[in-house]
């Protein structure tokens, strides 16, 4: 079965500690996975998807197949991180529409 | 761009009663899917549509049903309403329905049920 875990549901850190926000997942096919994140009174957006490998707000992740992982890490926190993210992985449909999302985590950055 | 809009963003209703939720994708986006988020089960994917025709649906029951119109605006319809029922439903709207387009979400209608 599809599925997306996040063991952590809050993660509290200082601010300029390294961050590492984990996400495993399960699926039988070649996976297709997102970050998304949710700032406080804002909407869901993306964040970042493993396929473009890029670098956004100085997060990255990377997809470890062997692991099944696809753990989102920053290696100095801002306060301005603080939010709840979601892993996602794209479903039997094919599409971003149709997205499979682990439960969160809440990010907490501490002055 | 106007973003993804919903409405109504509030709604408050009793059980056994029906409800529907509309959806306004971005101007030009032709794909549109309905979530369900609560705090037990974090969000879960209800259905896609795309050409007015669902493409995907999650595992809900009959109660939750969708269109979407020509325009690309979408309603979600849910009947007989239970008190779990309560939840944030979002819509999000991409540009056409593949792996390589972003969905854009939406603010989301809080509905509770009495």
């Amino acid at each position: 079965a599809q599925r997306v875990t996040q063991p952590e549901k809050l993660l509290s850190v200082f601010k300029g500690a390294p961050v590492e926000l984990k996400c495993n997942y399960s699926y039988s096919g070649s996976p297709e996975l997102f970050w998304y994140v949710q700032y406080s009174r804002q909407r869901l957006q993306l964040l970042l998807r493993h396929i473009s490998r890029e670098s956004i707000k100085g997060f990255t992740a990377d997809l470890n197949k062997g692991e099944t992982s696809f753990h989102l890490k920053k290696p100095f926190a801002q306060e301005e991180d603080s939010a709840m993210y979601y892993c996602a992985l794209v479903g039997d449909g094919g599409s971003q529409g149709n997205l499979i999302f682990g439960k969160g985590t809440k990010l907490s950055v501490k002055p | 761009k106007a973003g993804v809009t919903q409405t109504p963003r509030y709604l408050i209703k009793t059980r056994g009663q029906q409800v529907t939720l509309s959806c306004s994708p971005i101007s030009g986006h032709r794909s549109v899917s309905w979530y369900q988020q609560t705090p037990g089960q974090g969000l879960q994917f209800l259905f896609e549509y795309f050409s007015e025709t669902q493409r995907n649906k999650g595992n809900f029951p009959g109660r939750f049903s969708g269109r979407q119109f020509s325009n690309s605006r979408s309603e979600m319809n849910v009947s007989t309403l239970e008190l779990g029922d309560s939840a944030l439903y979002l819509c999000a709207s991409s540009l056409i329905r593949d792996r390589n387009n972003e969905q854009f979400f939406g603010p989301g209608t809080r509905l509770t049920v009495l």
